[in-house]
């Protein structure tokens, strides 16, 4: 069956430390799209990335990198140098090549705090 | 582009009433979704249409109904209202192809009394 799991459920920073979110996923496609999204204080889902299970290279983008690994089945995302504004609930999801619907398998999400 | 806009922003209900929760987007998207997220929780899927005339069940339909008459609206109807409802509702659409991401619309935030 598949799950997203987000075993971080709250996480707090002191501002410029380095965070790593985690997120680990089951699923029995050989084919599946990992996604991060962003939901900030006020509300709204801000997508982030997206990754096909055939493309294990890591990414960074600014601040942001995501290691992906099929071996452990986990898309982690760190946040270097964390800012105030980073503060925000963060979902990981999953979509499975078998299931035309493209609907989307959410984590329960992690919130992170970043205090000045 | 306005993306995926969502009426009304809040709304409080009674036992027992109903009401129409309205989805637009303007991306000429196929796919269409709804989900509700629960505090502390993430998002569930309630509804999903791949395209017009076209709506399918998602993990938690009951209480709900949809339709998609035209590309651009999928508005999700509540009947009989229950307190197990209240929750925050988004919309979302996405490109057929490609399985890229899904576009969020700002979300509705349902109080049943």
């Amino acid at each position: 069956a598949q799950k997203v799991t987000q075993a971080q459920t709250e996480i707090s920073v002191v501002e410029k430390e380095d965070v790593t979110l985690d997120c680990v996923y089951e699923t029995r496609d050989t084919t599946y799209y990992l996604f991060w999204y962003k939901q900030p204080p006020s509300g709204e889902l801000v997508f982030l990335i997206r990754r096909n299970s055939f493309d294990e290279q890591n990414e960074i983008s600014g601040r942001y990198s995501w290691n992906f690994q099929k071996s452990t089945s986990s898309f982690n995302f760190t946040i270097t140098a964390s800012q105030v504004v980073d503060s925000a609930v963060y979902f990981c999801a999953l979509s499975e090549g078998m299931d035309s619907s493209y609907k989307l398998i959410f984590g329960s999400g992690t919130r992170l705090l970043v205090r000045p | 582009n306005a993306g995926v806009t969502q009426t009304p922003k809040f709304r409080i209900l009674k036992i027992g009433q109903s009401m129409t929760l309205q989805c637009t987007q303007d991306m000429n998207h196929n796919y269409m979704y709804w989900y509700r997220q629960d505090p502390g929780m993430g998002l569930k899927l309630i509804y999903y249409s791949v395209g017009a005339g076209i709506t399918d069940k998602g993990e938690v339909p009951n209480g709900y109904n949809v339709s998609r008459s035209t590309t651009e609206d999928f508005p999700l109807r509540l009947e009989l209202a229950a307190p197990s409802q209240t929750s925050v509702y988004f919309c979302a659409s996405s490109y057929s192809q490609g399985r890229g991401e899904q576009f969020f619309g700002p979300g509705t935030r349902l109080t049943v009394l």
